[in-house]
């Protein structure tokens, strides 16, 4: 079946301007997760979705960033005035939901390469 | 604070020389831990969910262990088309909607 998809898969910004990365998850899974990975760094988690609301936003840098998930399914990560240090690769990532408190495995878009001059 | 950690960082192989990657970890109550490979370029791809120590699971030449305070992925008889980067991570105590990563261990193997 498909995978989750990002787009777009690279974007070159200059600094001050808005992004939008978009992320559409496998179909089903119910639970959205945004992380970064810069270079050098490990991924670093921003945001997790459950279904169309965000109970966790603990990693969300700046409130530059916002996210929003519509329908249950596609997300959208927007950095607003971006800044150099936004440079890196933002992952999507998405899983079920089950009724047990073990998290379930998380499967990951290509992911965007954003770069800001 | 909870925390991952990998080694070693880099790990160059000749094809056929088996060896193993360490992640260990900190956190309170262990609600799992995950393997991934990332190839350059692209997203981690899940390899192995471990939920228990003493747990194993095997997928072709990789082979995933847990005890209490670290996790080794050995590689048996390793091929070139095993070279990219391995991750583990795991869920901050507590929590079941996200991972903390550590940040990777690059093997190279070369034929």
């Amino acid at each position: 079946g498909a995978g989750v998809s990002q787009s777009p898969s690279n974007k070159v910004t200059e600094k001050g301007k808005d992004v939008e990365l978009r992320c559409d998850p496998i179909s089903g899974h119910t639970a959205l997760y945004w992380y970064r990975q810069s270079l050098g760094q490990g991924l670093e988690f921003l945001i997790y979705f459950q279904g169309n609301s965000a109970p966790d936003k603990s990693g969300l840098p700046s409130d530059r960033f916002s996210a929003e998930r519509t329908g249950g399914s596609v997300s959208t990560l927007t950095i607003q005035r971006t800044q150099q240090e936004d440079s890196a690769v933002y992952l999507c990532a998405s899983s079920l939901v089950g009724t047990s408190r073990l998290p379930y495995e998380q499967y990951f878009g290509p992911g965007t390469r954003l770069t800001v001059t | 604070e909870d925390q991952v950690t990998q080694s070693p960082e880099a790990l160059r192989l000749q094809e056929g020389e088996s060896s193993s990657l360490n992640c260990s970890y900190t956190v309170s109550g262990l609600r799992g831990l995950f393997w991934y490979r990332q190839d350059p370029g692209k997203g981690p791809e899940f390899l192995f969910t471990l939920y228990s120590a003493g747990e194993e699971k095997e997928k072709e030449r990789l082979k995933a262990t847990l005890t209490k305070k670290e996790s080794f992925l050995h590689i048996t008889a390793p091929k070139p088309e095993d070279s990219a980067t391995y991750l583990c991570a795991v869920p901050p105590g507590g929590a079941t909607n996200k991972l903390i990563f550590g940040t990777g261990t690059l093997l190279a193997v070369q034929p």
